[in-house]
């Protein structure tokens, strides 16, 4: 069974706070993604990484980076949270290529920034 | 951009009733599809994928493609109200999934 794990279920931060995000992954998958989720918006790509030190731009990568030192460990970082930041974050991981492999979710994190 | 395009609902049906959720796509080298289910604050899970023309059962859910009318569709049959959920469509182009904003289900009792 695939398991993806994120380092909070529930955080609340300050406006201006630098905030980290951990995803981890125990399937050897080379793919890992950075999604958040709005009512009405849908899913929205921040950041992909197929390599361990590579990173794509998704959607909307404004306000974030991110860090994959490691291939089970994909960072999101908030450099400076801002209330517009409040969100749920879901990580994702799959196989690389374009065959059929699945895309699995982490638990998320809803995000609240005051 | 590659679209994902889904019927936001909500949609309501009897248990013991077929549901039946509905989504087009846009980029025609699309390869794999799936259906994801989100319960309320949770993540999504996978339930359903679909690589070629036609269908695919697995228990009470079939998953139907058209590729050629760029459709992928999922029947539940036999409703549960347990299946109510909102149900994500994606698409697989390259390394990336498209999403569509989900079909809001619930199944009466």
């Amino acid at each position: 069974d695939v398991k993806v794990t994120q380092s909070s279920r529930y955080l609340v931060k300050r406006t201006g706070e630098k905030v980290f995000l951990e995803c981890v992954q125990d399937m050897d998958h080379e793919n890992m993604f950075w999604y958040r989720q709005d009512p009405g918006l849908g899913l929205r790509l921040i950041y992909f990484s197929y390599d361990v030190k590579m990173k794509e731009k998704g959607d909307i990568p404004e306000g974030y980076s991110v860090s994959r030192e490691k291939k089970e460990r994909f960072s999101l970082i908030l450099e400076s949270a801002s209330t517009n930041q409040t969100s749920m974050y879901l990580c994702a991981s799959s196989l690389v290529g374009a065959g059929y492999n699945e895309q699995f979710f982490g638990p998320g994190t809803r995000l609240t920034v005051l | 951009q590659k679209e994902v395009e889904q019927n936001s609902g909500p949609l309501s049906v009897p248990e013991g009733a077929i549901a039946s959720l509905n989504c087009t796509y846009s980029d025609r080298g699309s390869q794999s599809f799936f259906w994801y289910r989100q319960y309320s604050g949770k993540s999504p899970e996978l339930i359903m994928s679909i690589y070629s023309n036609g269908d695919k059962e697995d228990g009470r859910f079939t998953a139907q493609l058209n590729k050629a009318s760029q459709y992928v569709s999922l029947l539940i049959r036999d409703s549960q109200p347990s299946d109510s959920a909102t149900y994500l469509c994606a698409v697989k182009s390259g390394n990336q999934f498209y999403f569509g904003t989900g079909t809001s289900l619930t199944v009466i009792p």
